[in-house]
């Protein structure tokens, strides 16, 4: 059974300041991975995916991922008050299912 | 467009009572999911369906929940006699073709 693992569980960093987030996983049959956003009383919202090795930048997010090490990660350049939010990995594997399973989330604190 | 709508927003329950939750998707999403998602935690998937068939209902405690999505659209997930390690907004989201998952924004329920 697929484990996906978040660290850190808690991240303070200053305005301005860049934030990395770290995921790893177990299946190497993984395929597709995204990273969820979820602000407090609100359903979690995709922010982006990545589907294969090596960076993907979309304005201030960074991803990166490495299928060999089973491991992605989330930067975050610029960090802002308003990124203070629980984040989220989340591993699809393949094989016709497409079965969806989430990390336990990394709570982000940018403080101004 | 609108989005994946939950309803009710809230329940408290006393232990051995019985609640449903209910679930309209985006229009058009063929994959509809649920989830539960205990305070501070990650979201951690009960039951999917493609269109009105289960895809995985492997981590859906049989005894007790259950979950139906008979025209493909529209999806209610019931608890009979609830228990106190119930407690958790309850999450549920819709995708088209696997893709990006929309999220609701959840039913949190209290067992009392």
């Amino acid at each position: 059974q697929q484990k996906v693992q978040q660290s850190p569980e808690s991240l303070i960093v200053p305005e301005g300041g860049m934030a990395s987030l770290n995921c790893t996983f177990s299946d190497r049959n993984s395929q597709y991975f995204w990273w969820y956003r979820q602000h407090s009383g609100e359903g979690p919202k995709a922010l982006m995916s990545i589907f294969s090795n090596g960076d993907k930048k979309e304005g201030r997010f960074t991803a990166h991922l490495n299928k060999a090490s089973l491991h992605v990660s989330l930067h975050i350049k610029d960090s802002q008050p308003s990124d203070s939010a629980l984040y989220f990995c989340a591993v699809i594997t393949s094989g016709g299912n497409y079965k969806p399973t989430f990390g336990k989330g990394t709570s982000l604190v940018v403080h101004p | 467009e609108a989005g994946v709508t939950q309803s009710p927003r809230y329940a408290v329950l006393q232990e051995g009572q019985a609640v449903s939750f209910w679930c309209d998707p985006i229009s058009g999403h063929d994959t509809l999911y649920w989830y539960q998602q205990p305070r501070d935690q990650g979201p951690q998937l009960l039951v999917y369906f493609r269109d009105e068939a289960v895809i995985d209902n492997s981590q859906l405690p049989s005894d007790r929940f259950s979950a139906v999505r008979p025209k493909g659209t529209n999806s209610t997930l019931k608890i009979q006699s609830a228990k106190q390690g119930d407690t958790a907004t309850y999450l549920c989201a819709s995708s088209f073709n696997n893709y990006e998952q929309y999220f609701g924004p959840g039913t949190r329920l209290t067992v009392l």
